[in-house]
């Protein structure tokens, strides 16, 4: 089935530092990725939607300079934290859609243990 | 705008009995829903998803889930608990036709033996 892998699937930084997670479609191409962000015990938090080729779009509330998203390719968005500080210890997890329809669930990765201190 | 409510965040339910997650949708339009787990430190799995072909959706592991327009329910099932079903449940509804997932806020199966 279809796999998408995440990496790395944690990592520990110090304070000021910039963080770069990637998220990878294994075996189809994926126009749109999206980013959630999950606290412990929470549900998960859209962060924004990645677009390949175009910019990603955020959703309200979240800092666009501080998440920095690139879609290179059919198969690859990142997520770069920058200047990450304690508050940023979350777990990021990236999804993408199967097939390009409405209604296509969304495969996710294992997720992005992020650890600043 | 599309949402889900889960009903209760923690359910403690012993082996072989019934599990029983609920979920109230709330939308203008029918709903596409999903049913998804997560375990500890890992990303999410599908379980199961209605997209208005049966009421009566079947997923993985044993689970189902009935769509019940009259109640705006869609709760989710297993006849009989099994150890290996604790986990992190959480029902989610595609948020008009963004593709976006907007999830409920979870609900804790514990699994007594």
């Amino acid at each position: 089935g279809a796999v998408v892998s995440q990496h790395p699937s944690w990592v520990i930084c110090k304070s000021g530092t910039s963080v770069k997670i990637e998220c990878r479609s294994l075996d189809f191409q994926a126009t749109t990725m999206f980013w959630y962000r999950q606290f412990p015990k929470q549900s998960l938090m859209l962060m924004a939607t990645s677009n390949e080729g175009s910019k990603a779009t955020y959703e309200q509330g979240v800092e666009k300079d501080k998440f920095l998203i690139n879609h290179a390719s059919l198969t690859l968005s990142t997520l770069t934290v920058t200047s990450a500080h304690p508050e940023d210890s979350s777990f990021y997890i990236c999804s993408a859609p199967v097939a390009e329809s409405d209604n296509s669930p969304l495969h996710f990765g294992n997720g992005t243990r992020l650890t600043v201190t | 705008a599309q949402s889900v409510t889960q009903l209760g965040s923690h359910v403690s339910v012993s082996e072989g009995a019934l599990v029983l997650l609920r979920c109230n949708y709330s939308s203008s339009v029918p709903p596409y829903l999903f049913w998804y787990v997560q375990y500890p430190n890992q990303g999410l799995q599908l379980l199961l998803k209605y997209t208005s072909a049966a009421t009566l959706v079947k997923g993985i592991n044993g689970f189902e889930a009935e769509f019940k327009k009259s109640e705006t329910s869609f709760h989710l099932t297993k006849p009989s608990a099994h150890m290996s079903d604790a986990a992190e449940y959480f029902c989610a509804v595609i948020s008009g036709n963004t593709g976006k997932l907007i999830f409920g806020q979870g609900t804790t199966l514990q699994v007594k033996p």
